[in-house]
């Protein structure tokens, strides 16, 4: 247990579909990060957000939208997904987003898109 | 943006020491080489950071010389449980300008 909690673990959904992904942190941190991992890939960093506010989107598609209510919880929209979407979905915090420090990550959620 | 080399494997047997070396000749003043775990299906672990000369944890030895152009990750004994894939990063802690980047690892593979 890392401090970090993604819900669901497993999820399958159809292309014309509408879900969400839930990340929690109970490390008190202040960013939270979004990362794709597609089989034999290295992991893709999606998003950025610190103190709340975005500050990173690595040109990620419109049908993945990204949502943080509070520095606790972030959320991946994800609607109209593609088949190659298709992977394991992290979520990470850190204390800060400069200088020293490292990222906790969640287990990650396994997304199928059929 | 530092960019990282690792062997992409690496063969062990459980209670040999393994070293992974991780070459980043583009290290800025800046930025802080860590190392994570990661095994299926499961997000990344840090095991241990380091900037310069030799830093030890519980679990490893981070070795990093005067020029901070590569850095060696030391496991002590490893057992089979340590089978997994390994990656470096160079660089400061997320953020808008210096972004994390995760290579392609090492994977460790260790036998009875």
């Amino acid at each position: 247990e890392t401090g970090v909690t993604q819900t669901p673990r497993h999820l399958v959904m159809g292309m014309t579909n509408k879900k969400s992904l839930k990340c929690e942190q109970h490390l008190g941190h202040n960013a939270m990060y979004w990362y794709k991992q597609s089989a034999k890939k290295p992991l893709e960093l999606m998003f950025v957000y610190s103190l709340e506010e975005r500050v990173e989107n690595n040109s990620v598609p419109s049908r993945f939208s990204p949502e943080c209510p509070n520095s606790s919880h972030l959320f991946l929209h994800l609607h109209t997904l593609q088949p190659e979407d298709s992977a394991l979905y992290l979520c990470a915090s850190s204390q800060g987003i400069s200088g020293q420090g490292f990222q906790y990550f969640g287990a990650g959620t396994r997304l199928s898109v059929l | 943006l530092a960019k990282t080399t690792q062997p992409i494997s690496m063969d062990s047997y459980e209670g040999q020491e393994v070293n992974i070396t991780c070459s980043h000749n583009n290290i800025a003043t800046n930025d802080y080489i860590t190392w994570y775990q990661q095994f299926p299906s499961q997000g990344p672990r840090f095991i241990i950071q380091g900037y310069k000369t030799k830093v030890t944890n519980e679990v490893a030895s981070l070795f990093i010389p005067a020029d901070r152009k590569s850095s060696t990750l030391s496991l002590p004994r490893v057992s089979l449980s340590d089978t997994a894939v390994y990656y470096c990063l160079v660089g400061e802690l997320g953020g808008a300008t210096n972004k994390l980047i995760f290579g392609t690892g090492t994977l460790l593979a260790v036998q009875p």
